[in-house]
């Protein structure tokens, strides 16, 4: 199993440019996130998918688009991508939280990037 | 208040030592707790679950306080390898994700 998969590892975009970052996982978790980590400012939820087909803001989802386009994959769209944006983007997925709490997440290697 | 905070450390500790990591959440309702590990330039990983009477796993402890809203971290006989960041996590007051701290950094020397 390779757990949660992410792609690419690193870009560099100008400000303006659009890119997408992929996230798969094959747990056959229903939820599944996505988080930017800037320094000084811990892991800060973007979106989540609770379940195929449903999608929810997080803290900081201004300038991002979500898609779950199946059980196994969830994408993060920047439209027009800003210098503020740069950072590392970590995909988590999990399975439903149960009865007594949340399970754990499991997290892929990330992707970092730089809007110049 | 922040809805989880942690001192930002650094920890600077030799080995063997014993060190604890605090954590205070803000959701009284609250009830997931874990303690994730990140180490330089890597994804964060989940090192133990929190329980209410509290749990071991080898020369970790973690210990719940449900009346002040805190959560405890302690290592025993440090080693090397246990230098990372240490993340304390809760679910947030929507009950709808998890909310990670900042973390607390430590380094392990000899």
């Amino acid at each position: 199993n390779a757990g949660v998969t992410q792609t690419p590892k690193f870009q560099v975009l100008k400000t303006g440019q659009s890119m997408t970052l992929q996230c798969a996982q094959d747990m056959n978790h229903n939820s599944m996130y996505w988080y930017r980590q800037d320094p000084g400012m811990g892991l800060r939820l973007i979106y989540y998918s609770a379940s195929e087909g449903t999608t929810d803001k997080g803290e900081v989802p201004n300038g991002y688009n979500v898609s779950r386009l199946n059980k196994r994959e969830f994408s993060l769209r920047l439209e027009s991508a800003a210098p503020s944006q740069t950072s590392v983007y970590f995909c988590a997925s999990s399975a439903s939280p149960g009865q007594g709490g949340y399970n754990e997440q499991f997290f892929g290697p990330g992707t970092r990037l730089t809007v110049l | 208040r922040k809805e989880v905070e942690q001192d930002p450390g650094p920890f600077n500790v030799p080995e063997g030592a014993t060190v604890a990591f605090n954590c205070t959440y803000s959701n009284s309702a609250s009830q997931s707790f874990f303690w994730y590990r990140q180490d330089c330039r890597k994804e964060p990983k989940l090192l133990m679950s929190v329980y209410s009477s509290g749990n071991e796993d080898g020369r970790f402890t973690a210990q719940l306080n449900r009346a002040s809203q805190y959560i405890s971290l302690l290592i025993r006989d440090s080693k090397l390898s246990d230098s990372a960041t240490y993340l304390c996590v809760v679910n947030n007051q929507a009950g709808t994700a998890l909310i990670f701290g900042k973390g607390t950094t430590l380094s392990v020397s000899s």
